[in-house]
């Protein structure tokens, strides 16, 4: 297991389209989180799964947003008529569950360009 | 509030030069504290943690941090930073509802040749 992976790495999409983002988490690990990071800024905590059940959302995820996480292994984040706002650096991470879980292991990111 | 807070945006120094990044947190309870690298065109990578125990934790890297209770803060330090050291640096706190973590917004180190 190599780690976390995220695809695509880049993703161009004009205003108003759909975009989908997929995350591999190492395959042990039970907890994944979704991040926005955009320039200058740390990393914005967006959502998280513990197996497959979504248990935390924040109020950056807007109703255009969803995630899913199928049985517990990869996820997919889902934009909904982007809009240029949505221009960000979307990273993913896993870790296990208990006290030392707060190891997190992230992805590589998916950079969203909305033209 | 619950925060954690890097107020040097920007650092550059000079090969060998020592390195202090500051980081503050505002919360309270069990204090958990993390700090990420982020290199160029890389993902985020664990540089250190604190969870209890000996407040001076050391990481990867030649990297220390040193937990000071009565200052809230756990700050990054190297005596003697290289080139290749160059990258954004980001403290972080298990902050969130669900004790997700909650980034600074980091500090960009640019070294100098």
């Amino acid at each position: 297991d190599t780690g976390v992976s995220q695809n695509p790495r880049h993703k161009i999409t004009k205003r108003g389209q759909n975009v989908t983002f997929r995350c591999d988490p190492i395959s042990e690990h039970n907890r994944l989180y979704w991040y926005r990071q955009t320039l200058g800024q740390g990393p914005e905590f967006l959502t998280y799964f513990q197996n497959e059940a979504q248990l935390e959302k924040s109020r950056l995820l807007s109703d255009r947003f969803s995630a899913e996480r199928p049985k517990g292994s990869f996820s997919t984040l889902e934009i909904q008529r982007t809009e240029q706002g949505d221009s960000a650096m979307y990273l993913c991470a896993s870790s296990l569950e208990g006290a030392g879980s707060y190891g997190y292991t992230f992805g590589s990111g998916t950079r969203l360009t909305v033209v | 509030a619950q925060s954690v807070s890097q107020h040097n945006h920007h650092v550059i120094l000079s090969e060998a030069a020592s390195l202090e990044l500051g980081c503050n947190y505002s919360y309270g309870g069990t204090v958990n504290l993390f700090w990420y690298v982020q290199y160029p065109g890389q993902h985020l990578q664990l540089l250190l943690k604190y969870f209890s125990g000996d407040p001076l934790v050391k990481g990867i890297k030649g990297f220390e941090a040193e937990f000071i209770k009565s200052k809230f803060s756990f700050n990054l330090r190297k005596p003697s930073v290289q080139w290749s050291d160059t990258a954004e640096y980001f403290c972080a706190a298990p902050l969130g509802s669900a004790r997700q973590l909650t980034f600074g917004s980091g500090t960009q180190l640019t070294v100098l040749p």
